[in-house]
Formats: C-alpha cells, sequence, structure tokens
C-alpha cells in the first residue's frame, strides 16, 4: 500500500496570504496525484489531478506541483471560502486507492 | 448534470450486513467508461477507498476490506449498491459514492452528499 502523508495537520493563514501544503508518498506515484477541498458537512470535491492540472471551475489562486514523491498544493491568496481540510490522493496504484490523512487550513 | 444520492440503514447492529444503495440521476451508470466507487470516513478521520464498480460490471476492492465487501450494481434503477458483512464499530463512518470524474481517472468528481453509518447494537 501507498502510504500518503499531509503536513501540516493545521495551517493557520490569514485572508490574503498565501497558503502551501504538502504531501509525500512513501513511493513514487509519478505525477498520479490528486487534491481535494473538504468543507464541515459537505463531500470531498475534487481541485487538481494529475498533480497540477486544475479540475473544471477550479479557481487560479489553487495550484498544484511535483512529481514522484513529493507534492505541493498552492493556494495564493486565501479567501474566506478556501479554509477547509485538503486530502492528496493517489492513484498510479489504480487497484488500492489512498488518501493522506488530510492538512487543516484554518483561520489566524 | 450527473448527481448521486447515497441511502442506508443508518445504524446496524454489530456482526451483521451493511447495505447501501447509491442513485445516480442526470446520466446512466451504463455509459461506457464509467467507473462508480465507495468511500468511507470515520468522523474527525481520513478517506478510505472501499472499492468500485465498472459500468460493465466487473470490480475492484480495497484488499484491506475485500473479504467482507460486495459491489453490484442495477442498470435498469441507475443505482449502484455495497454491502459490508461482519460490520464492527470501526466501521462507524460517513459513506460516501461517486463516480471516477471524467477528468482525471481513478480521481472522483462527483460525490453524493454521504450517509452516516453507526454501528451500535
Amino acid at each position: 500500500e501507498i502510504v500518503m502523508t499531509q503536513s501540516p495537520a493545521t495551517l493557520s493563514v490569514s485572508p490574503g496570504e498565501r497558503a502551501t501544503l504538502s504531501c509525500r508518498a512513501s513511493q513514487s506515484v509519478s505525477s498520479n496525484l490528486a487534491w481535494y477541498q473538504q468543507k464541515p458537512g459537505q463531500a470531498p470535491r475534487l481541485l487538481i489531478y494529475g498533480a497540477s492540472t486544475r479540475a473544471t471551475d477550479i479557481p487560479a489562486r489553487f495550484s498544484g506541483s511535483g512529481s514522484g514523491t513529493e507534492f505541493t498544493l498552492t493556494i495564493s491568496s486565501l479567501q474566506s471560502e478556501d479554509f477547509a481540510v485538503y486530502y492528496c490522493q493517489q492513484y498510479i496504484d489504480w487497484a488500492r486507492l489512498t488518501f493522506g490523512g488530510g492538512t487543516k487550513v484554518e483561520i489566524k | 448534470q450527473v448527481q448521486l444520492q447515497e441511502s442506508g440503514p443508518g445504524v446496524v447492529k454489530p456482526s451483521q450486513t451493511l447495505s447501501l444503495t447509491c442513485t445516480v440521476s442526470g446520466g446512466s451508470i451504463n455509459s461506457g467508461g464509467n467507473y462508480w466507487s465507495w468511500i468511507r470516513q470515520p468522523a474527525g478521520k481520513g478517506l478510505e477507498w472501499i472499492g468500485r464498480i465498472y459500468a460493465r460490471g466487473s470490480t475492484n476492492y480495497n484488499p484491506s476490506l475485500k473479504s467482507r465487501v460486495t459491489i453490484s450494481a442495477d442498470t435498469s434503477k441507475n443505482q449502484f449498491y455495497m454491502k459490508m458483512n461482519s460490520v464492527t464499530a470501526a466501521d462507524t463512518a460517513v459513506y460516501y459514492c461517486a463516480r471516477d470524474s471524467i477528468e482525471g481517472p481513478w480521481t472522483f468528481d462527483p460525490w453524493g452528499q454521504g450517509t452516516l453509518v453507526t454501528v451500535s447494537s
């Protein structure tokens, strides 16, 4: 099983500031990495796939980078609606998909 | 626009079988290339992929749950299902159904709103 580790667990950021979230894979997943946003009481929403491609209707302030085992999700200027939990997911092992433990982005 | 809606019992007794239904609207589960998955999330914790069914009927399961889970579909009802036997308190979670994204294979979009299942006597 590919283990996905996200850091930090909680990130405190002021509105308008940049947020940088990390995701590390226990083995290379190439660019087969997705990011999701989850708000309280809601299902996750796909933000990024292919490590760096934004899904439809996702604002340009969200960007993804990385390949292999190290990945980053950057939110360039945090808006009030961006405070949420973010998960990464690998899909190189399509028969055993795994998610990271999540990073909570909270208001500083 | 495809939408998914989970339904299920809410509470299941330990050792019994959990049965959930996902009803798909706005599109056919039988459309070529579509995969349909179940994912769960214990309260305050992360996401765990349970398994998937292909539109034409083949399935894949998370090896950690494979011995207890069966996913099936009824194309005439545009529904797919998940059965999990021998449940314990560790199976208490919000259960989501989702479609594989048409943009990125093996990623998920859209999702249902989720249904809470509590395992308790």
